[in-house]
């Protein structure tokens, strides 16, 4: 089964508004956490990571959050832009192996 | 400094035939993994390799191999090829600690 999974499989937004989009992990000695983005056509695309000993965690625009009480993760983005439109994928390291969850299509309208 | 690179981007082969996929990764990154995108499974590791050795390898069948040569570029091969082994095949290359890892575009490959 997934280690880590997403929970909404769709997001809609409006231009501007914030967009969170949520993750759970199962395995609690996970110790690191990547969120990217993938658009049609291309490879997944870093956006930021975490370690567990921080429960957050900010770049341009976006916002990581981390709950290991409850196991669960967050990719908060400010503003969003049609260009945000993209899949969004958690993933969880494993050794050296990457586990990803199935993902969150982000949909921005304008 | 380039990103990962792979080759081809676009293959078609069919049922029964083999294929070798083909990655350089990221300028000074010694570890290359592989990971299987379809619709059904999501994202899936295949094998990571670190300085040419397979350090770590995911749920796959023997006829999903791999290697790395000593400039870090690496190779997969798929043989006995199945309709299942149409996917996205993507590479990823990091330094080989504990941080993230990068992803080329990936070869789309389509098995009739």
């Amino acid at each position: 089964g997934e280690s880590v999974g997403l929970h909404l499989p769709t997001l809609s937004v409006q231009e501007g508004d914030n967009s969170i989009i949520n993750c759970a992990y199962s395995n609690s000695a996970s110790d690191y956490f990547i969120w990217y983005k993938q658009e049609s056509g291309k490879g997944p695309q870093f956006i930021i990571d975490i370690r567990s000993n921080m429960d957050k965690r900010q770049g341009q625009r976006v916002t990581v959050l981390l709950n290991k009480t409850v196991k669960h993760l967050s990719l908060q983005i400010a503003a969003t832009q049609p260009g945000d439109s993209a899949v969004y994928f958690c993933a969880e390291k494993a050794g050296t192996a990457l586990i990803f969850g199935k993902g969150t299509t982000l949909s921005v309208s304008s | 400094k380039a990103g990962v690179t792979q080759t081809p981007r676009y293959l078609i082969k069919t049922r029964g035939q083999q294929v070798t996929l083909s990655c350089s990764p990221i300028s000074g990154h010694r570890s290359v993994s592989w990971y299987q995108q379809t619709p059904g499974q999501g994202l899936q590791f295949l094998f990571e390799y670190f300085s040419e050795t397979q350090r770590n390898k995911g749920n796959f069948p023997g006829r999903f191999s791999g290697r790395q040569f000593s400039n870090s570029r690496s190779e997969m091969n798929v043989s006995t090829l199945e309709l299942g082994d149409s996917a996205l095949y993507l590479c990823a290359s990091g330094t080989g600690g504990q941080e993230t890892q990068y992803f080329g575009p990936g070869t789309r490959l389509l098995v009739l």
